[in-house]
């Protein structure tokens, strides 16, 4: 059972940041937000993750709204490479369990 | 070194034929994951491994097996396979710690099956 929810697309110029959103309106307290991308044919790559706190990498920030229902993983800067599948996660209770929902394909263009 | 690695890459094989997949990690992670990803489709996973028991087997199918003979090796046995299986079977390891801290998984490129 998926417990997020994204857009199947987007599409994105070279330069400009890139907002991938993903809803995750029943997410339990104790549960992270975990964002993944997949490039075609490669194994996930893990991008970030969070539980309620805004979050920033050298990849990339990921903003939890207030209530923790929906997300956003923002791409400051997109570039060619960032064109791939990404993945939003809602890590379950039993924590070894990572449950993908059917992600968002990012087209990064010229 | 903070990679998974599996072997072998591309593997065609007959309904009757029995294979292995084969996965390693030398990052001291005490779990590790199978799962299945169809063309076009997220991956779904298929069984945990903690501390080198099954801890997690989604309801997969008798005709894998799943093994894990050491901390760092974790192999998959394929028999009698049907072409529905064909797929990239990708292997995934984490530290065990606890719930309530992030747990993120590093992912091997997977073996891409063919049944014919």
């Amino acid at each position: 059972d998926a417990k997020t929810t994204q857009p199947p697309s987007m599409d994105c110029a070279e330069g400009r940041a890139a907002n991938l959103p993903c809803n995750h309106s029943t997410i339990s307290g104790n549960e992270y937000v975990y964002w993944y991308r997949q490039i075609h044919s490669q194994g996930p790559q893990y991008i970030i993750h969070g539980l309620k706190n805004n979050e920033t990498n050298e990849m990339a920030s990921l903003i939890i709204t207030e209530d923790r229902k929906s997300s956003t993983l923002i791409l400051p800067h997109a570039t060619l490479r960032d064109t791939a599948v990404y993945y939003c996660i809602v890590r379950v209770e039993n924590f070894n369990k990572f449950y993908f929902g059917s992600g968002t394909k990012l087209n990064v263009k010229p | 070194d903070t990679e998974v690695t599996q072997t072998p890459k591309h593997l065609v094989m007959g309904m009757t034929n029995k294979k292995s997949l084969k996965c390693e990690q030398h990052m001291g992670h005490r779990a590790m994951y199978w799962y299945k990803q169809k063309a076009k489709k997220p991956p779904e996973l298929m069984f945990v491994y903690s501390y080198e028991k099954l801890s997690i087997n989604e309801s997969v199918p008798s005709r894998f097996s799943p093994e894990c003979p050491n901390s760092s090796l974790l192999n998959l046995h394929l028999h009698a396979l049907q072409p529905e299986d064909s797929a990239l079977y990708l292997c995934a390891s984490s530290q065990q710690i606890l719930r309530l801290l992030g747990n993120e998984q590093f992912f091997g490129p997977g073996t891409r099956l063919t049944v014919l």
